[in-house]
C-alpha cells in the first residue's frame, strides 16, 4: 500500500491560466473522490468516481472545473481560467470496493495559489 | 442533508492531560461517523470510524470516540496527550451508498509543555 499520491504538491498560477492536477489512488481502490479545502475550513466534496464513471458532482464544481478518470485508475482535475477564489488545497481520496462506507484514504493534496 | 458542528475552533491542552474534542452531527438516519487528523500541509489521516455496534470505538494513536445517538454527538477523547498530537482534527459524517463525507470546520489542538 503506497498510499494516495497527488501531483504537484504546490502550484502557483496567474489568474486566467489553466491548471491540471493528478491523483493516483491506492491500486486496488475503485472509488476516487476530489475534495477542496480552503483556509480554516473542512474539506468540501467536489466529485466522485466509481471506476471510470463520474457518478456525482457537487454544485461547487463550476463549468470551469472538469475531472476525468479515463481508465479507472488515475484521475485528473482541471481548472480553466483560474480565479483567485480557486486558491485552496485540492485533496484526492480513494476507497476500496465492497462495503458502501469503507473509509476514505486521502493524499497529501495539491495546494493551489492563484495570483 | 448531513451537517457537522465542531464548536471549538482551538483547544490548548497541557502535555499529559486528557483531551476531549466535541462533535455534533445532523443526519436523519443512522450516521456513519469519522474522525480524521491533519498535520500542517498534509492530507487527512483516519483516526477512527463508527458504523454500527459498540458505541465506544477505539482508534489509532490511543484515541477513542463515543457515539451518543440521544445527543447526536461523537466526541473524540484521549487520556494523555503527547506533543505530537498537535494538529487539526476533523469530524465527518456520511450517509447513503457511498462516501460523500461532510466535514466539520475542524478543531486545532495546541499542546503546551
Amino acid at each position: 500500500d503506497t498510499g494516495v499520491s497527488q501531483d504537484p504538491r504546490h502550484k502557483i498560477t496567474k489568474r486566467g491560466q489553466n491548471v491540471t492536477f493528478r491523483c493516483d489512488p491506492i491500486s486496488e481502490h475503485n472509488r476516487l473522490y476530489w475534495y477542496r479545502q480552503t483556509l480554516g475550513q473542512g474539506p468540501e466534496f467536489l466529485t466522485y468516481f466509481q471506476n471510470e464513471a463520474q457518478l456525482e458532482k457537487s454544485r461547487l464544481l463550476s463549468d470551469r472545473f472538469s475531472a476525468e478518470r479515463p481508465k479507472g485508475s488515475f484521475s485528473t482535475l482541471e481548472i480553466q481560467r483560474t480565479e483567485q477564489g480557486d486558491s485552496a488545497m485540492y485533496l484526492c481520496a480513494s476507497s476500496s470496493p465492497g462495503q458502501g462506507n469503507s473509509p476514505l484514504h486521502f493524499g497529501n493534496g495539491t495546494r493551489l495559489t492563484v495570483t | 442533508a448531513q451537517s457537522v458542528t465542531q464548536p471549538d475552533i482551538h483547544i490548548t491542552v497541557s502535555e499529559g492531560a486528557s483531551l476531549e474534542l466535541r462533535c455534533n452531527y445532523s443526519y436523519g438516519a443512522t450516521p456513519y461517523l469519522f474522525w480524521y487528523v491533519q498535520s500542517p500541509g498534509q492530507g487527512l489521516q483516519l483516526l477512527l470510524k463508527y458504523f454500527s455496534g459498540d458505541t465506544l470505538v477505539q482508534g489509532i494513536k490511543g484515541f477513542e470516540a463515543e457515539f451518543k445517538r440521544s445527543q447526536s454527538s461523537f466526541n473524540l477523547r484521549k487520556p494523555s496527550v503527547h506533543w505530537s498530537d498537535a494538529a487539526e482534527y476533523f469530524c465527518a459524517v456520511a450517509g447513503g451508498g457511498f462516501q460523500k463525507l461532510v466535514f466539520g470546520t475542524g478543531t486545532r489542538l495546541l499542546v503546551s509543555p
